[in-house]
């Protein structure tokens, strides 16, 4: 078990449906961020947080909005979602910028 | 455009084997290379490099960094089953906050 930890772990979801991804890290970290892995694509950044403040926004759809209420949670609420934005989402987070990502075990999404 | 490459994107070898994998970047304002091993869901961290010749030993695992060929490799040796899995590289590079920029991965599969 990771300290880095996310749920559901499996999303089944219209797309008129509205859901949310909860992460929870327990290391005492100040940074956190949304990851997109979709089938045969590396890994992408979604958002960056820190300190609760938003400091980047990898062109990501308005359908995805990120909440960040205190260091040690994130949210990611989903609204009228694509059958492309099925992937496995993925957190992290990490003590300052510049230093090594801890990942959550991901939800899987499917957009029906 | 920041990228990273790795290669090969697959590989099969028997138990016992020794495998080099490797990965090459160009990443604006580069600071950072990590490795990240993913079985089932969440990448965990291996290695994170910054500085150009300096080998990381971790057990069997170990890494380097050639910042002037802008690449690193990872060795595994007396692979083991439990090795198996997909290897992920990233190249971090520090605009405002670090992203770190993945490639596709390497699909490493050990036989017994």
């Amino acid at each position: 078990e990771t300290g880095v930890t996310q749920t559901p772990r499996h999303l089944v979801m219209g797309m008129t449906n509205k859901k949310s991804l909860k992460c929870e890290q327990h290391l005492g970290h100040n940074a956190m961020y949304w990851y997109k892995q979709s089938a045969k694509k590396p890994l992408e950044l979604m958002f960056v947080y820190s300190l609760e403040e938003r400091v980047e926004n990898n062109s990501v759809p308005s359908r995805f909005s990120p909440e960040c209420p205190n260091s040690s949670h994130l949210f990611l609420h989903l609204h009228t979602l694509q059958p492309e934005d099925s992937a496995l989402y993925l957190c992290a987070s990490s003590q300052g910028y510049y230093n090594e990502q801890f990942f959550g075990p991901g939800t899987r999404l499917t957009v029906l | 455009e920041d990228k990273v490459v790795q290669s090969p994107l697959s590989l099969v070898v028997h138990e016992g084997d020794t495998v080099t994998l490797n990965c090459s970047y160009e990443v604006t304002n580069f600071r950072s290379l990590l490795w990240y091993k993913q079985e089932k869901k969440a990448p965990t961290f291996l290695f994170m490099l910054t500085s150009s010749g300096i080998e990381k030993k971790s057990g069997r695992l170990s890494s380097i960094l050639d910042k002037k060929e802008l690449f690193s490799i990872l060795n595994i040796t007396a692979t083991q089953t439990g090795d198996s899995a997909v290897y992920l590289c990233a190249g971090g590079g520090i605009q405002g906050a670090q992203k770190l920029v993945f490639g596709q991965g390497t699909r490493l599969t050990i036989n017994p």
